[in-house]
């Protein structure tokens, strides 16, 4: 079975220090996508970053960046110099092909980060 | 440009009641998809659609039925409400590229409560 996981379910951080989200997953595919998204109180799902998984070079997208360790199919996401607005749910996704030849997304039970000031 | 957008916001039904949840994007994206959200369960997949006149099946399709007449919409239908269906609703849309896609970008989600 394709599966997400996010093993803890909340974490906090003071502001301006930085903060790892973890994430793991299972498959048996060599090419695949993975995403984090981030969901604030107003519910809506922002992607955050993205990583292809024939690069292996880590994305970065200014303040966040992911630590991808394809052989361990680990997929971390750093937040440095964290903000009050990073405050939210943050959800890991792997994209996997359907059996109709589409594609969706899996996404872990996320996780939610607070942000004290 | 509004991206994807989702009517309505908030809705109350009662058991057996049906509806229409609404959803469009302005980006030309060739797949759109449905997904309900509920506590400690994360998203999944409702129904998808790859093009205008082609849908199928995703994870937890029961209940609900689409169509995709146009591109730009994709209507989630429920024929007779219950209150497991009480859930906040997404719907994505994604560029296909070849037979893959790109990044899915979500509207801002209906929340629906069945009584």
């Amino acid at each position: 079975a394709q599966t997400v996981t996010q093993s803890q379910p909340e974490m906090s951080v003071q502001e301006a220090e930085t903060v790892t989200l973890s994430c793991t997953y299972d498959t048996s595919e060599s090419d695949y996508y993975l995403f984090w998204y981030k969901q604030p109180p107003s519910r809506q799902m922002i992607l955050v970053i993205r990583q292809e998984a024939y690069k292996q070079q880590n994305a970065t997208e200014n303040r966040f960046s992911v630590n991808f360790q394809k052989a361990a199919k680990s997929f971390s996401l750093k937040i440095s110099d964290s903000q009050l607005g990073d405050a939210a749910m943050y959800f890991c996704a792997y994209r996997i092909r359907t059996q109709g030849g589409s594609e969706k997304l899996v996404f872990g039970k996320g996780m939610k980060l607070t942000v004290n000031p | 440009n509004a991206g994807v957008t989702q009517t309505p916001k908030f809705q109350v039904l009662k058991t057996g009641q049906s509806m229409t949840l609404q959803c469009a994007q302005d980006m030309n994206h060739e797949y759109m998809s449905w997904y309900r959200q509920d506590p400690g369960m994360g998203l999944r997949l409702i129904h998808y659609s790859v093009g205008a006149g082609i849908t199928d099946q995703g994870e937890v399709p029961n209940g609900y039925n689409v169509s995709r007449s146009t591109t730009e919409d994709f209507p989630l239908r429920l024929l007779s409400a219950a209150p497991s269906q009480t859930s906040v609703y997404f719907c994505a849309s994604s560029r296909r590229t070849g037979v893959s896609t790109d990044t899915q970008y979500f509207g801002p989600g209906t929340r629906l409560t069945v009584l």
